[in-house]
């Protein structure tokens, strides 16, 4: 398997666009998370889905930010209209369920500058 | 609430031993978590350690977990200019059931100097 695969890796757009990252979790793995990485606030979950479905978006900075899981093998989260403060890498990461220990995979994440 | 916390800067010379902290709140953590991110990579899981071990070791890293004062430590031993990088300690949380979810710490960045 290729591990988490994100796209873009690199995005500038200009304030007020919409962006859409994506990715897609290694086959058979049930858990998708999505995190933000700044300086200032170091890496916070957004959200994540179980199955497809989403589980917890208390992590989702406000109304502009969007995700979905339409199956099992892709996932986007969207911001509309982009800000400037939403620059930042974010990444995507996978796991199986398990009661012991079940390693998250990482994608590379995607670097957003919002100018 | 629920708080990872680590320095977020350490400088040793290459050849030296490094000793990252971090502290965690969670009681009910079953595991605990070291992951390594290199520049413009993502996060890779380095090491880990079950709740109720004192102590792993993997090679050049030593794990020490406190569990009484909520204290994670790695220990890198001869430190090399390649381990320049963030690390991160994460806590397994539960998130409802049986199942948990990782809550990272902010990450120390680690410099190794020639």
């Amino acid at each position: 398997d290729a591990g988490v695969i994100q796209s873009p890796r690199h995005e500038v757009t200009e304030m007020g666009q919409e962006v859409t990252l994506r990715c897609k979790p290694i086959s058979g793995h049930d858990y998708l998370f999505w995190y933000r990485q700044t300086m200032m606030r170091g890496l916070e979950l957004l959200i994540y889905f179980n199955n497809n479905v989403p589980i917890d978006d208390s992590g989702m900075p406000e109304d502009r930010f969007s995700a979905k899981m339409p199956n099992a093998s892709f996932s986007t989260l969207k911001i509309q209209p982009s800000e400037p403060r939403d620059s930042a890498v974010y990444f995507c990461a996978s796991k199986i369920f398990g009661a012991g220990v079940t390693e998250a995979f990482f994608g590379q994440g995607t670097r957003l500058t919002v100018v | 609430g629920e708080d990872v916390e680590q320095s977020l800067f350490l400088s040793v010379r290459e050849g030296d031993s490094s000793v990252i902290n971090c502290t965690y709140t969670d009681s009910s953590s079953t595991y605990l978590y070291w992951y390594k991110q290199e520049p413009g990579a993502g996060l890779q899981l380095l090491t880990y350690i079950f709740s109720n071990m004192d102590m792993k070791q993997d090679q050049r890293l030593t794990v020490l977990l406190n569990k009484k004062d909520k204290h994670l430590s790695l220990r890198i031993a001869d430190t090399q200019t390649g381990d320049s990088a963030i690390y991160f300690c994460a806590e397994s949380m539960p998130i409802g059931g049986s199942a948990r979810q990782l809550t990272f710490g902010s990450g120390t960045q680690l410099t190794v100097l020639p």
